[in-house]
């Protein structure tokens, strides 16, 4: 069985530019959240979704937006660009909203601005 | 954002010894989490506690979730050069009816040497 699949793997943009992350969550699951890793740090959380619908949201600025689409597939936005948003974007699912289940994380996006 | 205290940094062991890690907050939690990641990967779950008190093993690793809801410790018997990695512990706030995303610890870097 396919985990959770993101893409793309890796990506360069330039400040100011717009960016999209795609989500492919385990077939079954209903719930995806998103995550910032910054190099040598800890995943940060930034957004949940579940049933479509925004469940949560981490301690971002508004440049960041994400959507849930009705196969439970999600995707990242990230509008004007700066160079502190390189870092890897994790993507993972889980089976249930409230997330007593653990998540299953995806390979990541890394993200370069410069 | 927010992030546990997790220690040590980083461990260099020698193939075969036991090793400690864990992970504390000034929040109590309702659920704590220990994950693996490898360069290029994402975070694998290794173990997920539920419940205060709860001892939960998982080959030769084994993690408590402690009775104070602020802290939980994992430990490595008999390690192997495959364990070489970045352990993540993370935690869900006992707030957010169940929408927050987890609170990721900064990790510990394991490094065996032969």
């Amino acid at each position: 069985d396919a985990g959770v699949t993101q893409s793309p793997t890796h990506l360069i943009k330039t400040r100011g530019q717009q960016v999209t992350l795609r989500c492919s969550p385990i077939s079954g699951h209903k719930s995806v959240s998103w995550y910032q890793q910054v190099l040598g740090q800890g995943p940060q959380f930034i957004f949940q979704y579940y049933e479509k619908e925004e469940r949560g949201r981490g301690n971002f600025p508004d440049r960041f937006s994400a959507r849930q689409f009705p196969n439970y597939s999600s995707e990242l936005n990230v509008n004007a660009l700066l160079l502190g948003d390189s870092a890897l974007y994790l993507c993972a699912s889980s089976l249930v909203g409230n997330q007593n289940y653990g998540y299953t994380f995806g390979s990541g996006t890394r993200l370069t601005v410069v | 954002g927010q992030q546990l205290n997790q220690s040590p940094q980083s461990m260099f062991i020698q193939e075969g010894e036991d090793v400690s890690m864990n992970c504390t907050s000034s929040s109590i939690f309702n659920t704590w989490l220990w994950y693996k990641q490898e360069p290029g990967e994402g975070p694998v779950l290794l173990i997920a506690l539920y419940k205060a008190g709860e001892l939960t093993s998982n080959g030769r690793l084994t993690a408590q979730f402690g009775i104070t809801r602020k802290d939980s410790f994992l430990n490595i018997s008999a390690s192997i050069p495959s364990d070489v990695g970045i352990y993540f512990c993370a935690g869900r706030p006992t707030s957010g009816g169940g929408a927050d995303g987890l609170t990721f610890g900064k990790g510990t870097h394991l490094i065996i040497q032969p």
